[in-house]
């Protein structure tokens, strides 16, 4: 089944205690992106990938750190989290055919982490 | 930059009945593109419609249908025969299409259906 697995679906850590949100998918995409979604903000993204190595900065980047090792790969890492980082995390990821709108962007389940 | 809006936070359908969720955006483009993105309690997010700005014609996917007015900038989701199923929050966003894979969301709109 083509899909977009984030891990862990579920966080609560503590300030400070660093962290790494996994993400993967199986459908050879090359572009991969993260979002986070707040009550009343709707989604805004915080980095993408256009391939591998290549990565850059969102709407919201500021303590979020990305890489991409492998195509398939996209893990978000928060070094020193903090309470304003408590949210809802979407990882996504699209093909790179054409004009970009006309990729559609398949989204992971979501991560729902709780920095106290 | 491009913003979107959703000016209605929350609506409320009977079920049977037909509902319109209103989405306006701001760009300078004329070559974008549109969606709606429709998030349920399990909080995956599901594509419900596209629509291609160079397109007059509306895009329809089954109960669900648009109202695309390109020089109002206006783009309004009508979902038909409303079912408890689609008790959902509902995403508009917005893609250029011009070479930026980011998609720009507006704050959603909480759809509440009742049998």
């Amino acid at each position: 089944e083509a899909q977009v697995t984030q891990n862990p679906r579920y966080l609560i850590t503590v300030t400070g205690k660093k962290l790494t949100v996994t993400c993967s998918q199986n459908m050879n995409h090359e572009y991969m992106s993260w979002y986070r979604q707040d009550p009343g903000l709707g989604l805004r993204q915080i980095y993408y990938s256009m391939n591998v190595e290549v990565t850059d900065k969102g709407d919201v980047p500021e303590g979020y750190k990305v890489s991409r090792k492998e195509k398939r790969n996209f893990p978000l890492i928060l070094e020193s989290p903090s309470p304003n980082q408590t949210s809802l995390y979407f990882c996504a990821s699209s093909l790179l055919q054409g004009r970009s709108g006309a990729n559609v962007l398949t989204f992971g389940a979501g991560s729902r982490l709780t920095v106290l | 930059a491009q913003t979107v809006t959703q000016s209605q936070p929350e609506m409320s359908v009977q079920e049977a009945e037909t509902v319109t969720l209103s989405c306006t955006y701001d760009t300078s483009e004329s070559d974008y593109y549109l969606f709606w993105y429709k998030q349920p309690p399990s909080r995956q997010m599901i594509l419900v419609i596209r629509q291609e700005a160079y397109k007059q014609q509306n895009a329809t996917e089954n109960r669900f249908s648009v109202n695309f007015q390109k020089a109002a900038k206006s783009f309004s989701l009508k979902i038909s025969d409303s079912q408890l199923g689609d008790a959902a929050m509902y995403f508009c966003a917005y893609n250029s299409g011009a070479g930026s894979y980011q998609l720009t969301f507006g704050k959603g709109t909480k759809l509440s259906v009742i049998p």
